[in-house]
């Protein structure tokens, strides 16, 4: 099977602008979560995305909004870009194997904000 | 809500010994403890998890351990290699949470020739 895949890789964006993020899962995962990640930070829990619905959120302003498509494909958009939203976004699907759910990561998309 | 701790942030360890990486939890509820390595450039690798039915788990040089009572986990790395050196995450969630996943704060481990 095809790993978690997200688009694009890399993007350069100015501050004040807004921007969209990619996440396709594995086949056959209707769990998809995102994460940010900055330099010598730990994992920061954004949101998950299960059928569709928003199931978790973690703490992040409004800026920070997701969906998820019939496909179980994701996006997630930040508005009004800030200097401090230059980080890694990782997207995560995951599996519901034996009553508990692992969560296979992307390589990220890597966001900096000038 | 849970909380989970993780340390050393840093671990540097010579080239063929082995290193130890604790993790602590406050929610009693947790039952699913994933380990995830995070080499440089690439998103995080689920390398080892452990269910709260079981207190040890092995596969090849990597083992987890999970204390219950002391509501602790830690994983193992023996006769560590260069390609060990990365960061580690532990995680940990249950049902109770709506499975979402805690993280501890990551540690960098180095594997010195």
């Amino acid at each position: 099977k095809a790993g978690v895949t997200q688009t694009p890789r890399y993007l350069i964006k100015t501050r004040g602008q807004q921007v969209t993020l990619s996440c396709s899962p594995i086949s056959g995962h209707r769990s998809v979560s995102w994460y940010q990640q900055t330099p010598g930070q730990g994992l920061q829990f954004l949101f998950e995305y299960f059928s569709e619905t928003q199931r978790n959120k973690g703490n992040f302003p409004g800026r920070f909004s997701g969906r998820q498509f019939s496909n179980s494909r994701s996006e997630m958009n930040v508005s009004t870009l800030e200097l401090g939203d230059s980080a890694l976004y990782l997207c995560a699907s995951s599996l519901f194997s034996g009553g508990f759910y692992e969560q296979y990561f992307g390589p990220g998309t890597r966001l900096t904000v000038t | 809500g849970e909380n989970v701790e993780q340390h050393p942030s840093t671990l540097s360890v010579q080239e063929g010994d082995s290193a130890v990486i604790k993790c602590t939890y406050s929610d009693s509820a947790s039952n699913y403890f994933p380990w995830y390595k995070q080499e440089l450039g690439k998103g995080p690798q689920l390398i080892i998890d452990i269910r709260s039915n079981v207190g040890e788990k092995k596969d090849q040089r990597i083992a987890v351990t999970l204390n219950k009572t002391a509501k602790h986990f830690s994983l193992h790395i023996t006769e560590t290699q260069p390609e060990d050196s990365a960061v580690y995450f532990c995680a940990a969630t249950s049902r109770d949470s709506n499975y979402q996943l805690i993280w501890g704060a990551g540690t960098k481990l180095i594997i010195k020739p």
